[in-house]
């Protein structure tokens, strides 16, 4: 167990639709970074917080947005879902804000748009 | 943008043999990470390569950062069934991880 926790962790939905995947990092990370990992493209970094704020952005798509609370939680919203958005999401946390620190991988939210 | 080339894509070995894998790249990168995945979980962290040339183990595993800091290989010795899993490289580029496409390690008991 990693100790980051993603909720849910299998999401059915429709294209046109909109979803909120959730992500508890470790007791005392401040930062959480999302990944996408499909089929054809492995992982890709999506974008990380810091402390609640953003600290780096990677290939992430303009219908998707990620915030960090005060509590460092973090949610990642998908919007207006195409068929091609269907992957696994994960969550990873770290302590620190540097991306070679060790990151701790949740178990991954699998979304399946029909 | 920088691009991993991870090989070999998977790998189907007998118990007890030594496993290579590599990722190789155009672009410098200043750390290699090592992943596994198991099915139905995230990555989990192997080894962490920081210098050019530096060759770090853990247990059976082990992992050299490649002096041009444009590859890294993983090896794993006397390989055993929980050894089974997706192999991941990444490297570290402007506070940025980039990951290789994985290699499948399957092992017949």
């Amino acid at each position: 167990d990693s100790g980051v926790t993603q909720t849910p962790k299998h999401l059915i939905t429709a294209t046109g639709q909109r979803v909120t995947l959730r992500c508890s990092p470790r007791s005392g990370d401040l930062s959480v970074y999302w990944y996408q990992q499909s089929l054809d493209q492995g992982l890709q970094f999506l974008i990380q917080y810091y402390n609640g704020e953003e600290r780096a952005k990677g290939n992430i798509l303009e219908r998707f947005s990620a915030q960090q609370f005060p509590d460092l939680h973090s949610e990642l919203n998908l919007s207006s879902l195409e068929l091609g958005d269907s992957a696994l999401y994960f969550c990873a946390s770290s302590p620190g804000r540097v991306a070679k620190n060790i990151q701790y991988f949740g178990a991954g939210t699998r979304l399946s748009v029909l | 943008g920088q691009q991993l080339n991870q090989s070999p894509q998977s790998m189907f070995i007998q118990e007890g043999e030594d496993v290579s894998m590599n990722c190789t790249s155009s672009s410098i990168f200043n750390t290699w990470l090592w992943y596994k995945q198991d099915p139905g979980e995230g990555p989990v962290l192997l080894i962490a390569l920081y210098k050019a040339g530096e060759l770090t183990s853990n247990g059976r595993l082990t992992a050299q950062f490649g002096t041009t800091r444009k590859d890294s290989f993983l090896n794993i010795s006397a390989s055993i069934p929980s050894d089974v899993g997706i192999y991941f490289c990444a490297g570290e580029y402007g506070n940025k991880l980039v990951f290789g496409a994985g290699t499948i390690l399957r092992v017949k008991s």
